[in-house]
């Protein structure tokens, strides 16, 4: 049994460059979940699907973010004209579902130079 | 709105030592409380949880703690040890619902030999 996996580990882009990550979960997790996490902070949630349904979507995420699970397999999250500001880890989560604890995966560093 | 805080934000112990780390919440919904242990470069990981129905629960060196009328929860780790520096994360939820976790900032454990 693999844990969650996360692509790229890390992600160097130019100001105004989108950039794409994927999740893979733990296999039979039907729950996924994306945080955001900056220096010295706990986790902050953004969005999460179970199966391909995106059930609820943080304040944070804002129009330049879009997340996907079309299979209800892995999930991508894309960040449009990237900024500043959304340097941080990426962090994906997984659980069973109702009632299951989430298992996070090694996070995609963003640097947005 | 900060709904789970944490303290404190850093803790020196020497090695044999009793680390204890405290997290108040506010949202009274919540019903799952878990810890997470989280290394420099990698993604938090599951170390203990507790639900409300029970005031303490052990799982060998670690324990939590659980006082639901104060709306506080803490973990001691019993006979620290170097390998326990870390970074470590309250969080809670809302467990029926496998909805988003909401965590405390963090405090940095660091165990001297």
């Amino acid at each position: 049994d693999t844990g969650v996996s996360q692509n790229p580990r890390h992600k160097i882009t130019k100001r105004g460059q989108n950039v794409t990550f994927r999740c893979d979960p733990i296999s039979e997790h039907n729950r996924l979940y994306w945080y955001r996490q900056t220096l010295g902070q706990g986790p902050e949630f953004l969005t999460y699907f179970q199966n391909e349904a995106q059930l609820e979507k943080s304040r944070l995420l804002s129009d330049r973010f879009s997340a996907e699970r079309p299979k209800g397999s892995f999930s991508t999250l894309e960040i449009q004209r990237t900024e500043q500001g959304d340097s941080a880890m990426y962090l994906c989560a997984s659980s069973r579902g109702l009632g299951g604890e989430q298992y996070f995966g090694p996070g995609t560093r963003l640097t947005v130079t | 709105q900060q709904q789970v805080k944490q303290s404190p934000q850093s803790l020196i112990v020497q090695k044999g030592g009793i680390s204890i780390i405290n997290c108040a919440y506010e949202n009274t919904a919540f019903d799952y409380f878990p810890w997470y242990q989280q290394f420099p470069g990698k993604g938090p990981a599951l170390l203990i949880a507790i639900r409300p129905d029970v005031s303490e629960k052990k799982e060998g060196r670690f324990t939590i703690s659980f006082n639901k009328s104060a709306k506080q929860f803490s973990l001691h780790i019993m006979d620290s040890q170097p390998g326990d520096s870390a970074t470590y994360f309250c969080a809670a939820s809302i467990w029926t619902s496998g909805s988003r976790l909401t965590f405390g900032e963090g405090t940095q454990l660091t165990v001297n030999p």
